[in-house]
């Protein structure tokens, strides 16, 4: 059982460069989330998806895309690559099972630097 | 969301017991709280929660104050492996079912050999 599974695990963009970060869980899971952690802080969420075709935003959706066609994979885009974009990504899924309760499992992260 | 406060740091040794602390004074009767924890270079992981009793699971306890307005996580046997950033993370039991997670600066525990 792989879990979260995320790839690449190092980048290196150049300004204006595009990409997408491949997130795939193999827990028939339901929700999927798109957090980001700059250096000496704590998580930051930028999409989040409850099943497949619906996605939301989260507290930094800006300069990012996902869509979500299947429930195994949840890719983030990066459409035109800032400094600012300089991050450990991180892709968790969970159950769904609301009520307070919901435990999410992360995945090992994407290093990604834009210079 | 619930403010949370946690220590910026603690140590321990090896094969001790560790009492991490969480303030949540403005915890709302319905909030659970999670416990993760984030090893280095590794992406978080789940640790514990609970609403109003002590819970006890395979990782670790969790003691939450009868008022609710603080609670600790309990290691009871550390070891090296367990060196990590601790996260406390109040959760609306009656909020968005996405569980959305609000993590703040943690507290960074280091075990000696």
């Amino acid at each position: 059982n792989a879990g979260v599974t995320q790839t690449p695990k190092f980048r290196i963009l150049k300004i204006g460069q595009s990409m997408t970060l491949q997130c795939a869980q193999d827990m028939n899971h339901n929700y999927m989330y798109w957090y980001r952690q700059d250096p000496g802080m704590g998580l930051k969420l930028i999409y989040y998806s409850v099943g497949a075709g619906i996605t939301d935003k989260g507290e930094v959706p800006n300069g990012y895309n996902v869509s979500r066609s299947t429930t195994e994979d949840f890719p983030l885009r990066l459409e035109l690559a800032a400094p600012s974009q300089t991050s450990v990504y991180f892709c968790a899924s969970s159950y769904g099972e609301g009520g307070g309760t919901n435990i999410q499992y992360f995945g090992a992260g994407t290093r990604l630097s834009v210079l | 969301d619930a403010k949370t406060t946690q220590p910026n740091s603690m140590e321990s040794n090896e094969e001790e017991p560790v009492h991490l602390p969480c303030n949540h004074s403005t915890i709302s009767g319905t909030d659970y709280i999670h416990w993760y924890r984030q090893l280095p270079s590794q992406g978080p992981e789940y640790v514990i929660h609970g609403l109003t009793s002590n819970v006890n699971n395979r990782m670790a306890s969790l003691a939450i104050a009868e008022d609710r307005k603080s609670s600790t996580l309990i290691l009871h046997r550390a070891t090296l492996r367990d060196a990590a950033v601790y996260y406390c993370i109040p959760i609306s039991r009656g909020g968005t079912s996405y569980g959305k997670l609000t993590f703040g600066q943690g507290t960074i525990l280091t075990v000696h050999p």
